[in-house]
């Protein structure tokens, strides 16, 4: 089956600078690969994904990359700012599953 | 429109006892997905409705979890016999269909005693 794997498992960056976050995934039927976000005691939130005939989306100051060939994809965060604290979890979708990393928590720094 | 919505937000329970879990997905949303979530770590799998049916249930950890969508539409996950270990949040989404953006309820955060 599915296996993702997510790094970091925690990133802390200044505040203005960038955050990426990597993804890797075993099944190369995957095809749908989204990116949540979730702040403490709330519940996951979608805020990108991509699809497998697509190497690279961007929505504002967020950005993903995928790569099928290696089977990895990216979250890219520019600018960052406090409220980008939260942990952040990427997926992918097999077999009318979505198979979840284990998330990274990203820390703003002042 | 309305999100997905879960009740009870809060369940206390002792070891031992039976728990219902209900989850209201958005209208229209013919998938549906429970997770379990742990402190800590990401949301696991444990079933996917398709409508009526349960397309997928590999992800029940055993057979004191189980699930309903009699109507296609409004979801209960039963649990018998609770264990400590079965404290965690859980977790319902619905989507338009396999492979498209799930939305997440608030959860219902089971605790065990």
């Amino acid at each position: 089956g599915e296996n993702v794997e997510q790094h970091p498992s925690t990133l802390s960056v200044q505040e203005g600078d960038s955050a990426v976050i990597k993804c890797t995934y075993s099944d190369s039927a995957s095809n749908y690969f989204p990116w949540y976000k979730q702040e403490l005691g709330k519940r996951p939130q979608l805020i990108i994904d991509i699809r497998s005939n697509v190497g690279e989306k961007k929505d504002q100051r967020i950005a993903v990359t995928l790569n099928k060939t290696a089977k990895h994809f990216s979250l890219h965060i520019t600018e960052t700012q406090p409220e980008d604290s939260a942990v952040y979890f990427c997926a992918a979708y097999s077999n009318y599953q979505l198979i979840w990393g284990a998330g990274t928590k990203l820390i703003i720094k002042p | 429109g309305a999100g997905v919505s879960q009740t009870p937000s809060n369940k206390v329970t002792e070891k031992g006892k039976y728990v219902e879990l209900r989850c209201d997905p958005i209208s229209g949303h013919t998938a549906l997905y429970w997770y379990r979530q742990s402190l800590g770590q990401g949301p696991e799998f444990l079933i996917y409705f398709q409508g009526t049916g349960a397309a997928d249930d590999s992800g029940l950890p055993n057979d004191r979890f189980f699930a309903v969508r009699p109507e296609g539409s409004v979801s209960t996950l039963k649990i018998q016999r609770t264990e400590r270990g079965d404290s965690a949040v859980y977790l319902c989404a619905s989507s338009l269909g396999g492979g498209n953006e799930q939305f997440f309820g608030p959860g219902t955060r089971l605790t065990v005693l």
